[in-house]
């Protein structure tokens, strides 16, 4: 099974909202990732989790706040976001990070659209 | 900074052809390379993860190579199909094996 599972599959908030996207995996692997997509451009990398740690912030804003509570579940905070963050969030997973054949497995996507 | 280009941003071909997708890369340190196939709103599907020990890997009607030194990867499909349609990436994975950095994508219409 490499499936990556996320949740919910569109949101629609406020600037003023609080919100959170949610992405699981069970395929046992130790790095995850955030990444934002706007319409007919490339993935761009957010954040990259090995070993639940964050190691990589992409210099994201800081209304956008990462969390992985445990191996499996990666989460995206959102607060007081902007129109322009409006897009497709993919989280991935890959067995490992480090100089591996490790492959990237994204999950379906979240479609936010801030108001 | 790793630059991913890939040429050319369309094509549409009639159904039958065999085709191919290029990607250029600006960093040799490029560690893997892996193709992707995305089809319209929704996530990545992996097709090949080609390592840097690796000059081609293959999947079904599907064969990409990786030339480091030239810094270039392409994507072989054989008898394209309508299925076939989507937008292909391509994206390098650097040394330390937590990035990928993508190109802009092929977007592909196989016509019937």
């Amino acid at each position: 099974d490499t499936e990556v599972t996320q949740t919910p599959k569109h949101l629609v908030m406020g600037m003023t909202n609080k919100k959170s996207l949610k992405c699981e995996q069970h395929m046992g692997h130790r790095a995850m990732y955030w990444y934002k997509q706007k319409a007919k451009k490339p993935p761009e990398l957010m954040f990259v989790y090995s070993y639940e740690k964050l190691s990589i912030n992409e210099s994201v804003p800081s209304r956008f706040s990462p969390e992985c509570p445990n191996s499996s579940l990666l989460n995206l905070h959102l607060h007081a976001l902007q129109p322009e963050d409006s897009a497709l969030y993919l989280c991935a997973s890959s067995q490992d990070v480090g100089s591996g054949a490790y492959e990237q497995y994204f999950g379906p996507g979240t479609r936010l659209t801030v108001t | 900074k790793q630059e991913v280009t890939q040429i050319p941003a369309a094509l549409s071909v009639p159904e039958g052809e065999n085709l191919v997708l290029n990607c250029s890369f600006t960093d040799s340190a490029i560690y893997n390379l892996q193709w992707f196939r995305q089809d319209p709103g929704k996530g990545l599907t992996s097709l090949l993860l080609i390592q840097s020990s690796q000059r081609e890997q293959t999947s079904g009607r599907l064969n990409a190579s990786l030339d480091k030194s030239s810094g270039r990867s392409t994507l072989y499909i054989a008898a394209s199909q309508p299925g076939d349609s989507a937008t292909y990436l391509c994206a390098g994975i650097n040394n330390a094996g937590n990035m990928l950095t993508f190109g802009g994508g092929t977007r592909l219409m196989v016509k019937p």
